[in-house]
């Protein structure tokens, strides 16, 4: 079975500073996937990054990037140059290639500050 | 449009009556996800369907829950004599399974918040 963890269940960062939500995962499959989705207050689940596990290099959209260390488990989401907009839950969530379902983590609530 | 569509927004029943929730997933998408999300909380995992599969039920918290997917499409969630502790976000999402599939994101509806009085 698969599972995601993550340990920050609140973060708070200045505004233009960077910040690093932590996520680990789980999983005996040799292929998956790992995605980390925004959800602002107003309750939409927004698709941010993606990286596959056979992919060599870490993924960038924009401001976002995934420390992604494979040996360990970590998909870590780095959020650039912080803006207000930014406040929101972010969960981190896994898919395998076979089942594919996915199982998302407890969610980290980030908090930027003027 | 062009997203997943639910519907309705926002359901307010009383207690012990039954509800259905819709989803409309995005085109062409084989795979359709129900969550709950209770308030500040994470994502509940309920039902999986993917194409003509047997969906995964795992996650149906009772019998009372229920949900069915006609045509590859449109699904339906039931919840039968409903309780105070039904009360939550239900979400709907859908998927494209490519080759490979582990790649493709879940695009989310806006959710239908549910209160039982």
């Amino acid at each position: 079975a698969q599972k995601i963890t993550q340990t920050q269940p609140g973060m708070f960062v200045q505004e233009k500073e960077a910040v690093t939500l932590d996520c680990t995962y789980d999983t005996s499959d040799p292929s998956y996937g790992l995605f980390w989705y925004k959800q602002p207050s107003s309750g939409e689940m927004i698709f941010l990054i993606y990286q596959g596990s056979y992919d060599q290099q870490n993924a960038t959209e924009g401001r976002y990037s995934l420390n992604f260390q494979k040996a360990r488990k970590s998909a870590n989401l780095v959020i650039s140059a912080s803006q207000l907009g930014d406040s929101a839950m972010y969960f981190c969530a896994i898919r395998d290639n076979y089942g594919q379902n996915f199982v998302f983590g407890p969610g980290t609530r980030l908090s930027v500050l003027p | 449009g062009a997203g997943v569509s639910q519907s309705p927004s926002n359901k307010v029943t009383e207690k012990g009556k039954d509800v259905e929730l819709r989803c409309d997933p995005i085109s062409g998408h084989t795979a359709l996800y129900w969550y709950r999300q209770s308030l500040g909380q994470g994502l509940e995992f309920l039902i999986y369907f993917q194409g003509n599969s047997a969906p995964d039920k795992s996650g149906l918290p009772s019998d009372r829950f229920s949900a069915e997917r006609t045509g590859g499409s449109v699904s339906t969630l039931t919840i039968q004599r409903t309780q105070q502790e039904d009360s939550a976000v239900y979400l709907c999402a859908s998927s494209l399974v490519g080759t490979g599939g582990a790649n493709q994101p879940q695009h989310f509806g806006d959710g239908t918040r549910l209160s039982i009085l």
